[in-house]
């Protein structure tokens, strides 16, 4: 059983739209979650983090976390075409090792 | 530039032989990490070290890797009698053992041909 699932996308949405991306995790323990953006043939990059339930905001990013249902999602309005990418979903769940999610494809069409 | 750096970015090499890559993590962050990815999916953790300790090791790494961050600075991946399989994009990524937020290098893309 995959530790972190994501929505198996791909996902397009056209300019200017919200792009709604969930995830789902096994481990009710887990206590931290983040959300990384990785565009083709480049590395992952950070983009949000969240550690409480509810919401936190960084500019057009919200991620959501829901403990209880072990569930997590970002959201992105305003989409731009260079929010074209992949978007992976991890989980520590331990004190350091991250577990990602196979990630979801995001096209955002001009 | 203060992120964290890897080198070589590309190496292709034919089955059998040794590569070694190197990362250099985020200046005064302790933790230093080793991931593999393949196309398609999201990372896999390999090893993790905090200072120069190697305080695990993933069962995705056989004998044939190895990995080193002598003095807590600088960390290698050593993989030895490469096989077709090892082909992935190497991360490396580091954090301060304060956060839990890990920020990777541009990567280790290995071909074996």
């Amino acid at each position: 059983q995959k530790e972190v699932e994501q929505n198996s996308g791909p996902l397009s949405v056209p300019e200017g739209a919200i792009a709604s991306l969930n995830c789902t995790y096994s481990d009710r323990g887990s206590q931290s979650f983040f959300w990384y953006r990785q565009y083709s043939g480049k590395s992952p990059e950070l983009i949000m983090f969240i550690y409480s339930n509810g919401d936190k905001e960084d500019g057009r990013f919200t991620a959501q976390l829901n403990k209880a249902s072990q569930y997590v999602s970002l959201l992105i309005r305003d989409s731009q075409p260079s929010d074209s990418a992949t978007y992976l979903c991890a989980v520590i769940f331990n004190d350091y090792k991250l577990s990602f999610g196979a990630g979801t494809t995001v096209t955002v069409r001009a | 530039d203060t992120g964290v750096s890897q080198d070589p970015r590309h190496k292709i090499t034919k089955r059998g032989q040794n590569v070694t890559f190197r990362c250099d993590p985020i200046s005064e962050h302790n933790r230093l990490y080793w991931y593999r990815q393949t196309l398609g999916q999201g990372p896999e953790f390999l090893t993790y070290f905090q200072n120069e300790a190697q305080l695990e090791k993933s069962r995705l790494l056989s004998d044939r890797f190895s990995a080193e961050r002598p003095k807590g600075s600088f960390s290698t991946l050593e993989i030895q009698r490469t096989e077709q399989g090892d082909s992935a994009m190497y991360l490396c990524a580091s954090s301060p053992l304060s956060g839990r937020e890990q920020y990777f290098g541009p990567g280790t893309r290995l071909t074996v041909t």
